[in-house]
């Protein structure tokens, strides 16, 4: 489908380092998904949001599902090395889901 | 429990022939979509099968067409092979038709020479 506007579309970061992307689309979603991707992999879904203001941690990662429903965002603190990779965010209507173009996110130590 | 898993992983075919992809979902799930993920297109939508029946489709040509089994296993096949399909092939899968948490097998890497 027709993909969200996610920025930035890359980081470079040191180690250590705080990071923060987003996702905007002009149409309301009931659900926003993030997702990590690996080189080869398929996308591993991160954290779910279902509810507008929702604020969510998964152990160094935190998501919010914005007020409006046409937005989202995910930071990612102290980040290691590990984190690389390209992160989608995913909005999901009635009767579909796209995609964010990614973030590719660089680490370095 | 297992998670989705995609066959096969790697593969290479010329121009004007036809291909299969096969994908079982986590066990427990009967939602399964399909995706094309390209550098420059990103994750593009394919199609969903929910209950052997297809749900959704994206805007891909009919040469792009799926199914789904009894026990929630799914295939997608193109034919009439352009270079243009080359990319990996990702199949998801979820507990309903929802979409909410869908969760992704490793791909199928396509290669159209």
């Amino acid at each position: 489908g027709q993909q969200l506007n996610q920025s930035p579309q890359s980081m470079f970061i040191q180690e250590g380092e705080d990071v923060s992307m987003n996702c905007t689309s002009s149409s309301i979603f009931n659900t926003w998904l993030w997702y990590k991707q690996d080189p080869g992999e398929g996308p591993v879904l991160l954290i779910a949001l279902y509810k507008a203001g929702e604020l969510t941690s998964n152990g160094r990662l935190t998501a919010q599902f914005g007020i409006t429903r046409k937005d989202s965002f995910l930071n990612i603190s102290a980040s290691i090395p590990s984190d690389v990779g390209i992160y989608f965010c995913a909005g999901q209507g009635n009767n579909d889901m796209r995609f964010g173009a990614g973030t590719r996110l660089t680490v370095k130590p | 429990k297992a998670g989705v898993t995609q066959t096969p992983r790697y593969l290479i075919k010329t121009r004007g022939q036809q291909v299969t992809l096969s994908c079982s979902p986590i066990s427990g799930h009967r939602s399964v979509s399909w995706y094309q993920q390209t550098p420059g297109q990103g994750l593009q939508f394919l199609f969903e099968y929910f209950s052997e029946t297809q749900r959704n489709k994206g805007n891909f040509p009919g040469r792009f067409s799926g199914r789904q089994f009894s026990n929630s296993r799914s295939e997608m096949n193109v034919s009439t092979l352009e270079l243009g399909d080359s990319a990996l092939y990702l199949c998801a899968s979820s507990l309903t038709a929802s979409y909410n948490e869908q969760f992704f097998g490793p791909g199928t890497r396509l290669t159209v020479l």
